[in-house]
């Protein structure tokens, strides 16, 4: 079956440095989509990537879908506390989608 | 964006017992998704909860032990049967809407079985 897989598992940083998650499907994806939960909390949808090799930019996050549509990354510059929390894709074929295990970012003030 | 409420927020259960866990959407869905995140890892998709047919579970979830109700569009149930720790996690309910048939997800439901 269809699998999705994120590095890294966990990330400490400091306050102020950038942040990267990457995630692998082990089959090409119709689209994949970025979730973010904080701790305590649900899941909350962040994007989606459709076309292959698009980025898309929401403020400090760049999401990248890779042009073979298998792999995708979100990068946070510079990161705040604010954007603590477990980030985890979820990468869609054939009308099922699958969460990737995530990543929880952990930031230093 | 739909809002979704779950109730019970939280349980206690023993070993054996059953605990059923509501989800109230307030606009009318086709389909809702029940997941189960257990502590520290991702969402597994139990089942999808169709309204008037019966639920499609996913490889390693049956339905003598997750049974779900899907009575109208706006309202499902998911019951955890015969409980065991093994079944402590975080049970959440959610449902497809939007542009992107993103997921909106339920606030959850803490089970810890002792």
């Amino acid at each position: 079956g269809q699998q999705v897989m994120q590095i890294p598992q966990y990330q400490h940083v400091q306050e102020g440095e950038d942040f990267t998650t990457y995630c692998n499907s082990s089959t090409t994806l119709s689209n994949i989509q970025w979730y973010k939960q904080r701790p305590g909390g649900h899941p909350v949808f962040l994007i989606q990537l459709v076309k292959s090799g698009e980025v898309k930019k929401q403020k400090r996050l760049t999401f990248q879908f890779g042009e073979a549509k298998k792999n995708s990354s979100l990068h946070i510059t510079a990161t705040q506390t604010t954007d603590v929390g477990t980030y985890f894709c979820a990468g869609n074929a054939g009308n099922m989608l699958t969460f990737g295990g995530g990543t929880r970012l952990m930031v230093k003030p | 964006s739909a809002v979704i409420s779950q109730k019970p927020s939280r349980d206690i259960c023993q070993r054996g017992t059953s605990l059923t866990i509501q989800c109230q959407v307030d606009s009318q869905v086709t389909m809702m998704f029940w997941y189960r995140q257990q502590p520290g890892q991702s969402l597994t998709l139990i089942a999808t909860a169709n309204q008037g047919s019966e639920a499609t579970y996913e490889s390693g979830f049956v339905i003598d032990k997750f049974p779900i109700s899907r009575p109208n569009l706006t309202f499902s149930t998911l019951t955890v049967s015969n409980m065991s720790p093994e079944d402590s996690s975080i049970y959440l309910c959610s449902v497809t809407e939007g542009v992107y048939n993103e997921q909106f997800f339920g606030p959850g439901t803490r089970l810890t079985v002792l």
